[in-house]
């Protein structure tokens, strides 16, 4: 089973709201991932979550904060964001044969 | 760090002929090479993939092949098909530990079969 789930699909939400992106998996990931996609671009790694431990990509701003609650679920913490912000935001996870997997995306438009 | 290049940016072909894409990479630590297919507005799927320690692997119409001393790895999608049409991104990753799954990726080839 490949699954992994993302919430909601779609946010739009002002640059003064804080909102938070979804993500979830119950096949017994041992890391989680959040990745930024620009259109026509590939994706870019923002965070790692791996045996509990946060890796972070530097370049990511501190508008955006993870927190992984539990082995299953990871959490994307919105605050204060830019318009260029605007972007689809990936969730994705380690199988334990090693296998990454991607969830469908959650589609970000800040106004 | 990891770079990855990916050749053609575009790729048209007719239903049933043969499509390849190709990728370099410039990190010898690299050991894992999977290639993911997009379509519009959806996420990136898996497709297919292939480790350092294997040269070629199939499934059905697809197939991956490495050359780990060029430090290539290049897509082959044989009988295409309409619905292959997508764009497909090729990525790799370095070994184990706390670096593994910190995937870099080439820019993508869109790529459009013709009925």
């Amino acid at each position: 089973d490949t699954e992994v789930t993302q919430t909601p699909k779609h946010l739009v939400m002002g640059m003064t709201n804080k909102k938070s992106l979804k993500c979830e998996q119950h096949m017994g990931h041992r890391a989680m991932y959040w990745y930024k996609q620009k259109a026509k671009k590939p994706p870019e790694l923002m965070f790692v979550y791996s045996y509990e431990k946060l890796s972070i990509n530097e370049s990511v701003p501190s508008r955006f904060s993870p927190e992984c609650p539990n082995s299953s679920l990871l959490n994307l913490h919105l605050h204060a964001l830019q318009p260029e912000d605007s972007a689809l935001y990936l969730c994705a996870s380690t199988s334990p044969g090693n296998t990454i997997y991607f969830g469908e995306g959650s589609w970000l438009t800040v106004v | 760090g990891e770079n990855v290049e990916q050749h053609p940016s575009t790729l048209s072909v007719q239903e049933g002929d043969s499509a390849v894409i190709k990728c370099t990479y410039s990190d010898s630590a690299s050991n894992y090479f999977p290639w993911y297919k997009q379509e519009l507005g959806k996420g990136p799927q898996l497709i297919i993939d292939i480790r350092s320690n294997v040269g070629e692997k199939k499934d059905q119409r697809i197939a991956v092949t490495l050359n780990k001393t060029a430090k290539h790895f290049s897509l082959h999608i044989t009988e295409t098909q309409p619905e292959d049409s997508a764009v497909y991104f090729c990525a790799a990753t370095p070994a184990g530990g706390t670096s593994y799954g910190k995937l870099t990726f080439g820019q993508g080839t869109i790529l459009t079969v013709h009925p």
